[in-house]
């Protein structure tokens, strides 16, 4: 089981927001970062450090971090953003990364 | 810009060792950075499997740690994951990945092989 924990899905209609919560008791501290995995293809970073987005990626997607919760944000939802969607940290004690269990988004 | 590209049997027996390369172009893996592996079984979600620093040190996913070995080449800009004693479990896509940032996201991700056991 994962030690990050992501709502198994989301739906949303065309044009709406769409929020996806991440949570994990030791986050707090970490950098969150998520990614889009479009069916069939690897994933993307859209989100680094919380709330920093990689050049290419849309202002439509950010991402906030309060406690050990993390949120993705999609403003505008498009089909086009339909995919699964998974945060991760890195745990500094063990050096490695931790996933959470991926959220896929639908959109109506 | 930095890419990455895995090659590696798409078909495997029970018992046999997965070999995998990623071809780095665009950037000296010996420059910096993590460089690592993760994998995907189907319908399942991410599982890091381990990193390779530009040093040559490596850390490796504990469940996985005693069948795991991550190795670079310089020379060639390449790194290698051998994964001993395959069996049906391991059916994944394995990515390839470089590992950046204060706080180690992954990004870029190579396309992806898919490795089935049978």
């Amino acid at each position: 089981s994962s030690v990050l924990t992501q709502p198994p899905s989301v739906s949303v209609a065309p044009g709406q927001t769409a929020m996806i919560t991440c949570g994990g008791n030791n986050i707090g501290s970490k950098g969150v970062h998520w990614y889009q995995q479009r069916p069939g293809q690897a994933p993307i970073l859209v989100i680094y450090d919380d709330d920093d987005r990689p050049s290419g990626i849309p202002e439509r997607f950010s991402g906030s971090h309060t406690g050990n919760t993390a949120t993705l944000t999609i403003s505008n939802v498009a089909a086009g953003d339909e995919a699964d969607y998974h945060c991760q940290v890195w745990d500094i004690t063990s050096d490695h990364p931790d996933f959470g269990g991926g959220t896929k988004l639908t959109v109506l | 810009q930095v890419q990455l590209q895995e090659s590696g049997p798409g078909l495997m027996k029970p018992s046999e060792t997965l070999s995998l390369t990623c071809n780095v172009s665009g950037y000296s893996i010996s420059s910096g950075y993590y460089w690592g592996w993760v994998r995907q079984s189907p319908g399942k979600g991410l599982e890091w499997i381990g990193s390779i620093y530009h040093s040559g040190r490596t850390y490796y996913n504990a469940a996985l740690k005693s069948r795991v070995t991550i190795s670079m080449d310089t020379s060639k800009n390449q790194f290698f994951l051998s994964l001993t004693s395959m069996t049906a479990a391991d059916t994944a896509v394995y990515y390839c990945v470089t590992v950046g940032g204060w706080s180690n996201w992954f990004d870029p991700w190579g396309q992806g092989t898919l490795v089935t056991v049978s």
